[in-house]
């Protein structure tokens, strides 16, 4: 079955300290990838998205990812965070067969940023 | 703000009852996608629609429907409710079914 597996639950981090989150997903097709963010009482924004060419991908606020085809990974880093970038994060995946109906989501990474 | 609406932001009811949710997508967006986020499940697709037609399903129940009208809003219909529905129910939209989708800010149905 297709599925996409965050490592880390539960990130703590004081600010200007680097972040990655792992994403892994187990699909042998070809995907779209995806990171996005649920600030505390918000809807899920996007943070970045990758379709084709440079697996190096870099979205908003500072976020960058990395697609490695041969991992099926899709990490997501950030060189300094902030305090502002507490938050959830999950990791999609869509799938390119069946018409790109749906987006599969990983279980989200709880990100805390201390002072 | 994502530009999709949801209505109402929370929902409280009791089981066995009947609910509506809505969603208006961003504006010229012809797909709606529903979602289901719960503590044990996580985020999971249940239905999409473009441009009126039902596309693909995902783990929607049987007591579940959703439709999208002319006007292109989506409503999901979830009826003889049980106490393991209780969710925060997301709509998303997009331009087409290969572009980004864009989240509303969801609505919080909980099950007495």
């Amino acid at each position: 079955a297709q599925s996409v597996s965050q490592h880390n639950h539960h990130v703590i981090l004081s600010e200007a300290a680097s972040l990655e989150l792992g994403c892994n997903y187990s699909y042998g097709g070809t995907v779209n990838l995806f990171w996005y963010v649920q600030y505390p009482g918000q809807h899920l924004q996007l943070l970045l998205k990758y379709f084709s060419g440079d697996p190096l991908v870099k979205g908003i606020k500072g976020f960058e990812a990395e697609f490695i085809k041969s991992k099926f990974s899709f990490n997501l880093r950030k060189p300094s965070v902030q305090w502002s970038d507490t938050a959830e994060y999950f990791c999609a995946v869509r799938p390119l067969s069946g018409g790109y109906n749906k987006l599969i989501f990983g279980a989200g990474t709880r990100l805390a940023v201390h002072p | 703000d994502s530009g999709v609406t949801q209505t109402p932001k929370h929902l409280i009811t009791a089981t066995g009852q009947r609910v509506t949710l809505r969603c208006s997508p961003r504006s010229g967006d012809l797909s709606v996608y529903w979602y289901q986020q719960s503590l044990d499940q996580g985020l999971q697709f249940l239905i999409h629609y473009y441009n009126g037609e039902e596309r693909a399903k995902g783990n929607i129940l049987e007591r579940f429907s959703a439709q999208q009208f002319p006007d292109l809003h989506s409503e999901l219909n979830l009826s003889s409710l049980e106490l393991g529905d209780s969710a925060l129910y997301f709509c998303a939209s997009s331009v087409d079914v290969d572009q980004p989708q864009h989240f509303g800010d969801g609505t919080r149905l909980s099950i007495l």
